[in-house]
């Protein structure tokens, strides 16, 4: 499996205050993705990078900012946290190539007061 | 853009069947299957490209009908541990680099 975490896991925040999500991944992927999961939305991408620096909006990608300075390290900032904020953030990583397969990490609950 | 697939959800007994369909109304680059678990992220089981090829994983197979922008997953003679949440996700024909994930498909497979 590919060496892919989050941090925090679990994160608690009060409206208005911004927040900082981490992702780290040791498989030298060249592209790296933000996706939240809401109850019947299924997973929807914030933003994506496709090589250090290089990045791009996704498709809910309005409240969100993010930041690639090395190949390992993905941040997602939410820049003034709203309730509809409220989810749980995956990370993925993954390489172009036969399978493009994404690998996960297991993700962050992250709650809006 | 959101793929659709159906159906919602879906209990079998240990052994059944099932089929579950991703469409698009846009051109496909092609089709990727991940299943999640309760509480865990997705995983991928398989992609499909554009040509209809059909790949298999298991127990677990898939094709693609290109022309009618369509893919389906087939799940045979389901175990237990085939329970969890089924998502597609669509990569656009233009090779975006992207996925768009459907709502999923909730399986459960009782003994």
């Amino acid at each position: 499996d590919a060496g892919i975490t989050q941090s925090p896991r679990h994160k608690v925040t009060e409206t208005g205050t911004p927040v900082t999500l981490r992702c780290h991944q040791t498989e030298n992927h060249r592209y790296m993705y933000w996706y939240r999961q809401d109850p019947g939305h299924g997973l929807r991408l914030i933003h994506y990078s496709y090589g250090v620096k290089d990045t791009d909006k996704g498709e809910v990608s309005d409240g969100y900012s993010v930041s690639r300075s090395k190949t390992e390290d993905f941040l997602l900032t939410l820049e003034s946290a709203t309730s509809s904020q409220t989810s749980v953030y995956f990370c993925a990583s993954g390489r172009r190539g036969l399978n493009n397969e994404q690998f996960f990490g297991p993700g962050t609950r992250l709650t809006v007061l | 853009q959101q793929p659709v697939q159906s159906p919602q959800a879906v209990i079998l007994r240990e052994g059944e069947d099932a089929v579950i369909n991703c469409s698009s109304s846009k051109a496909l680059y092609s089709v990727h299957w991940y299943r999640q678990k309760h509480g865990e992220a997705p995983v991928f089981l398989m992609i499909l490209l554009k040509g209809g090829e059909q790949k298999g994983h298991e127990k677990i197979s898939a094709s693609f009908n290109e022309k009618k922008q369509q893919s389906s997953l087939y799940l045979t003679a389901s175990q237990l541990s085939y329970s969890g949440t089924y998502f597609c996700g669509t990569e656009m024909e233009n090779g975006s680099e992207k996925l768009v994930f459907g709502k999923g498909m909730k399986l459960t497979v009782n003994p």
